[in-house]
């Protein structure tokens, strides 16, 4: 069992919808993490919050906009998806960003489908 | 920036077999992670590295960071379906920089 979580777990949404994913962590960790995963690929660094504020924007679209409303929340935001933005999104935490032997703890991710 | 690489990229082992897959740095390691994956499912952490020469083990997987700290290897002893997955190696980056993954091999145990 993960000890991130992650909601939901699947999601179809149309290119004009508004939905928003959710993950949550009860480990006391300052970091928290979205990645995007395609089809045989490694997961791809998204956005990164460190102490509840976004320090790492890696040049992702503003149709993605991610929240942090406290330590053990992160949510994305998403409005106006494309088709190409189908994936599976993966949420992580760690102990402290930038501190090396701090594993990241993924979720199980949700698998995003856009039609 | 730093890169990791990974061999094989895939691998297909009758049950009961030994296998070894690699993670090679370009650049000397300060945090190496195993982790492995299930078809679109999240990554489960396995092990971390950290001292040249190390090596942990966990059931029947051993991991070893060689002492130049730019490779390491994960050794999965008398395999076992449930041992099949994605296997990536994922790196600390430079100081400021974010962590990094290699590509990921990916493993079949046949019955």
């Amino acid at each position: 069992d993960t000890e991130v979580t992650q909601t939901p777990k699947h999601l179809v949404m149309g290119m004009t919808n508004k939905k928003s994913l959710k993950c949550e962590q009860h480990m006391g960790h300052r970091a928290m993490y979205w990645y995007k995963q395609k089809a045989k690929k490694p997961p791809e660094l998204m956005f990164v919050y460190s102490y509840e504020k976004l320090s790492i924007n890696e040049s992702v679209p503003s149709r993605f906009s991610p929240e942090c409303p406290n330590s053990s929340l992160l949510n994305l935001h998403l409005h106006a998806l494309q088709p190409e933005d189908s994936a599976l999104y993966l949420c992580a935490s760690s102990q402290d960003r930038g501190a090396y032997n701090s594993p990241l703890h993924f979720g199980n991710g949700t698998r995003l489908t856009v039609t | 920036s730093q890169e990791l690489e990974q061999s094989p990229q895939s691998l297909i082992v009758q049950e009961g077999k030994n296998l070894t897959i690699n993670c090679t740095s370009s650049k000397t390691l300060y945090g190496l992670y195993w982790y492995k994956q299930k078809y679109g499912e999240g990554l489960i952490f396995l092990m971390m590295l950290q001292k040249g020469g190390e090596e942990k083990s966990h059931e029947k997987i051993t991991a070893k960071l060689d002492e130049k700290k730019q490779q390491s290897s994960l050794h999965i002893t008398a395999s076992q379906p449930s041992h099949a997955g994605i296997y990536l190696c994922g790196a600390d980056g430079d100081y400021g920089q974010n962590f990094v993954f290699g590509p990921g091999t990916r493993l079949s145990v046949l019955p």
